[in-house]
């Protein structure tokens, strides 16, 4: 089963720049588009990057996405960070089979 | 505001069949542009996709849930339904419904969200 990995927690000072990883467990994550969710607590996700690098509307171009085919991994890049910027982050991306989510990385700002 | 809110009960007892709503506004349903889609979260715990169904009922599951899920469309209601049957206390979380591009296969790509809604399997 294809599987998506996010290292479980990262912290970082405001102010500085901020990288969290997907790693996909088979094939190439380059295939399929992924997604990056922002998640606060008590509140739903909300897409920061789409088709693996694009920012809906609204969203600061402090976040940027990118995809690395050698080591099949996506890349969620956060600069510039903020207080506000502290939440989960979930990678998604999906196979022929199913839809799966990365078990979400804790962004810790301080 | 939203373009996508949950209803539905907030308690299901076990073994009985979960069932909610999701009403989409500020927009046709009937949209060929995009999916329709169901993702949970148990309390605490991460994102599961649950599945996604076009228009005109082209449905798609996650496998592991496929046996006991049924998602439908109902265009003149411009809302879409999730039925989960069987359930557990497993099956506790909050159910968000989504929509994703259609050009993404099968609604794999949501993008918008609703406010999501908590259902607690308990007798």
């Amino acid at each position: 089963n294809f599987m998506l990995t996010q290292p479980h927690s990262v912290s970082e000072s405001p102010g500085k720049t901020v990288t969290i990883s997907c790693t996909g467990s088979s094939g190439s994550i380059a295939s399929n588009y992924v997604q990056w969710y922002q998640q606060r607590p008590g509140s739903a996700p909300t897409t920061v990057i789409f088709e693996d690098n694009q920012r809906p509307s609204g969203v600061p171009d402090r976040f940027s996405g990118s995809i690395d085919s050698s080591s099949n991994s996506a890349s969620l890049t956060i600069s510039g960070l903020k207080t506000e910027d502290e939440a989960d982050y979930y990678c998604q991306s999906y196979d022929s089979s199913n839809v799966v989510f990365g078990g979400g990385t804790k962004l810790t700002v301080l | 505001q939203r373009q996508l809110q949950e209803s539905g009960p907030g308690l299901v007892k076990p073994s009985e069949t979960l069932s909610l709503t999701c009403t989409v506004s500020g927009g046709s349903i009937s949209s060929s542009s995009y999916y329709w889609g169901w993702i949970r979260q148990p309390p605490g715990k991460g994102l599961e996709w649950i599945g996604s169904v076009f228009y005109s009922g082209s449905t798609y599951y996650n496998p592991s849930l496929k046996s006991r899920v049924t998602i439908s469309v109902d265009t003149s209601k411009n809302q879409f339904s999730l039925k989960l049957s069987s359930v557990t206390a497993a099956d506790t979380a909050v159910y968000y419904c989504a929509r994703s591009r259609a050009y993404c296969s099968g609604g794999s790509c949501p993008r918008e969200w609703g406010q999501g809604t908590l259902v607690t399997v308990s007798s």
